[in-house]
């Protein structure tokens, strides 16, 4: 099946931009979806269809795919934004969900 | 709000059974596809499962290997999970999730799930 590859961890100061990349063999034909997932809580979606958000997520969460690489952008990092970060498609050769491994984002 | 609460989870035997349901509000159910999503302790998310609008389509993840079955109450506004054959890697947090209904499925809402622990 499908598999999808994120860099375990990922360190960004407070202020700077934070890149966390899904990597998987054409994925930029495919619609990616970002979670957001704090410790002990259940995750939130943050971006859909590659570049979209959901009502009440902030401006600086964006996304953007092409290639062999989907990106989650967050702008502006603050503290809050400390999180693990999942990427998910469907698989429509197989007919299931993927998830990627998951990016830890760590606020310096 | 949407609010989804799950229930179920509990400590089982290895090779006994759980049920696990969803109780859905604040949406219309029978509208929206479903999905189980489920997360081993200290890893990443797995998805289950998932269910259409009508129980009509449905599909699993591998790993699932006709062991869970995904079904759905509409008149009861419920999702289950029942799984059978339970092993300790079946340890998780199971979450079940409201399906996005955009272009391809994604989940928008989930509930803060049931613990599921396989253990002699």
């Amino acid at each position: 099946s499908y598999v999808l590859t994120q860099p375990p961890s990922v360190s960004v100061a407070p202020g700077q931009t934070a890149r966390i990349t899904c990597g998987g063999n054409n994925i930029g034909i495919k619609s990616v979806h970002w979670y957001q997932q704090k410790p002990g809580q259940a995750p939130v979606l943050v971006v859909y269809d590659d570049t979209d958000r959901p009502s009440g997520i902030p401006e600086r969460f964006s996304g953007s795919n092409s290639g062999n690489t989907a990106t989650l952008t967050i702008s502006r990092v603050e503290a809050g934004d400390e999180a693990d970060y999942y990427c998910q498609l469907w698989d429509s050769s197989s007919d299931q969900g993927v998830f990627g491994g998951g990016t830890k984002l760590t606020v310096l | 709000q949407v609010q989804l609460v799950e229930s179920g989870g509990g400590v089982v035997q290895p090779g006994r059974s759980l049920r696990l349901s969803c109780a859905a509000s604040g949406f219309t159910f029978s509208n929206f596809g479903m999905h189980w999503v489920r997360q081993a302790p200290g890893k990443g998310l797995e998805w289950v499962a998932i269910i259409s609008y009508d129980g009509g389509n449905i599909y699993y993840g591998d790993f699932v290997k006709g062991r869970f079955t995904i079904s759905r109450d509409n008149s009861k506004n419920t999702l289950y999970l029942q799984v059978n054959s339970l092993r300790a890697e079946d340890t998780a947090v199971y979450y079940c999730a409201k399906d996005h209904a955009h272009s391809s499925p994604s989940l928008d809402s989930w509930g803060q799930g049931t613990l599921v622990t396989v253990s002699s």
